[in-house]
């Protein structure tokens, strides 16, 4: 069965810093890894995916996310922090192959990021 | 054009009442899920819809719980004798295809008092 470990429940950053996310998984083959980010009573909204080539994925708000395969790691990055990236960060992961359940994300337990002005 | 739409938004129940979700896809996407969300918790899956193919129900917690699906369409999530453990936000997603980037709507966040 694949997991997700976000191994923190909280990260705080000021605004204008670099960002990280972490994000670790466990899945038997080359995972399928996805970035949501949910602001407060609002659904999730998709930020990026990786499913194979660079493991630099670009995603949307200048976010983007590092996937390496020998650590089993997809943390999220952005250059320079903004107070409006303040907000609840998931990360997900999907088996690649076919077959019952590989169409079900996992999800970790979520990030909360809070950008200090 | 138009994301995944749910209702209600938000929905106050009593314990032992019977609830009904309703998701709305985006228009094309085959696929749809359901997943639940716990205070403080990740997202666990519920229910997946794939066409007219057959429902893998294997998420549901308990046979209180069941959901249905209209063509490629409208879905329902049913929560019958509802208890307080219930309480939960209760989020669909679509996607093109099974294995497509999913898509989700606001949710429905439901308080069984």
């Amino acid at each position: 069965a694949q997991s997700v470990a976000q191994p923190e429940d909280q990260v705080n950053v000021a605004e204008g810093n670099p960002l990280t996310v972490k994000c670790t998984y466990s899945v038997s083959g080359n995972p399928y890894l996805f970035w949501y980010v949910q602001y407060p009573n609002r659904g999730l909204q998709f930020l990026l995916k990786y499913i194979t080539g660079d493991n630099l994925v670009k995603g949307s708000y200048g976010f983007e996310a590092e996937f390496n395969k020998s650590q089993t790691s997809f943390h999220l990055k952005k250059p320079s922090a903004l107070v409006s990236d303040s907000a609840l960060y998931f990360c997900a992961v999907r088996p690649p192959e076919s077959g019952a359940g590989s169409y079900q994300l996992t999800f970790g337990k979520g990030t909360k990021l809070s950008v200090i002005p | 054009g138009a994301g995944v739409s749910q209702s209600p938004s938000n929905k106050v129940t009593e314990k032992g009442k019977d609830v009904e979700l309703r998701c709305d896809p985006i228009s094309g996407h085959t696929a749809l899920y359901w997943y639940r969300q716990r205070l403080g918790q990740g997202l666990e899956f519920l229910i997946y819809f794939q066409g007219n193919s057959a429902p893998d129900k294997s998420g549901l917690p308990s046979d209180r719980f069941s959901a249905e699906r209209t063509g490629e369409s409208v879905s329902t999530l049913t929560i019958q004798r509802t208890q307080q453990e219930d309480s939960a936000v209760y989020l669909c997603a679509s996607s093109l295809g099974r294995r497509e980037t999913q898509y989700f709507g606001p949710g429905t966040r439901l308080l069984v008092l």
